[in-house]
């Protein structure tokens, strides 16, 4: 069974830029999750999707951050305009049930 | 709310030691608790999970325990390895799908 996929795996931008970081859940997966991790920190929740509907997002900027989950399937989460403390992964994850399985991650550097 | 602490924050030991990684939470109110690795660079791996209703998990030289009542597990790695270096998380399951983590155990096995 093919994991989680993200890209790209890093991206350096200039603060102010915009970023797009993509994810594709495990075949079936009916939730989506989008974590921030820190440096020296646990991931934290940013959103929660359940199908194509937003279960969370009590934790995303939404002045700057969106996220979508067209068709139920992939993912996309967007930064704009990004600032400096928006350096971190971004790490995406799905589930059937109560077991998260996590993607590789995106690493993003904001000078 | 729900607060994850994992002790020690670092930790350094010689090839072949057993030790005990700590974590505790808050709200004994949860689904289940898990134990992930995370390598430098990489997203996460799942080590453990258990159930609310269970005690303990093992998976070769990895035992997990967990006691609800007292908000505590443990992570015990029997005869350690170079190649367990790395940093390790908890992370409970809280109502009604929330994953919250601590900060970490990072781990280093010299030769």
């Amino acid at each position: 069974e093919a994991g989680v996929a993200q890209s790209p795996r890093y991206k350096i931008i200039e603060k102010r830029q915009s970023v797009a970081f993509w994810c594709n859940p495990i075949s079936g997966h009916a939730t989506l999750y989008w974590y921030q991790q820190i440096l020296g920190q646990g991931p934290k929740l940013l959103i929660q999707f359940q199908n194509n509907g937003v279960v969370d997002d009590s934790q995303l900027p939404k002045d700057r951050f969106s996220a979508e989950r067209l068709k139920g399937v992939d993912s996309t989460l967007k930064i704009q305009p990004a600032k400096l403390e928006d350096s971190a992964v971004y790490l995406c994850a799905s589930s059937t049930h109560y077991e998260q399985y996590f993607g590789p991650g995106t690493r993003l550097t904001v000078t | 709310k729900q607060e994850v602490t994992q002790i020690p924050a670092a930790l350094s030991v010689p090839e072949g030691e057993n030790l005990v990684l700590n974590c505790s939470f808050t709200d004994s109110a949860i689904y289940n608790l898990q134990w992930f690795r995370q390598d430098p660079g990489k997203g996460l791996t799942s080590l453990l999970l258990i159930q609310s209703s269970q005690r303990e998990q093992t998976s070769g030289r990895l035992n997990a325990s967990l006691d609800k009542s007292s908000g505590r597990s443990t992570l015990y790695i029997a005869a350690s390895q170079p190649g367990d270096s790395a940093t390790y998380l908890c992370a409970v399951l809280d109502p009604p799908n929330k994953l919250i983590f601590g900060t970490g155990t990072r781990l280093q096995v010299f030769p």
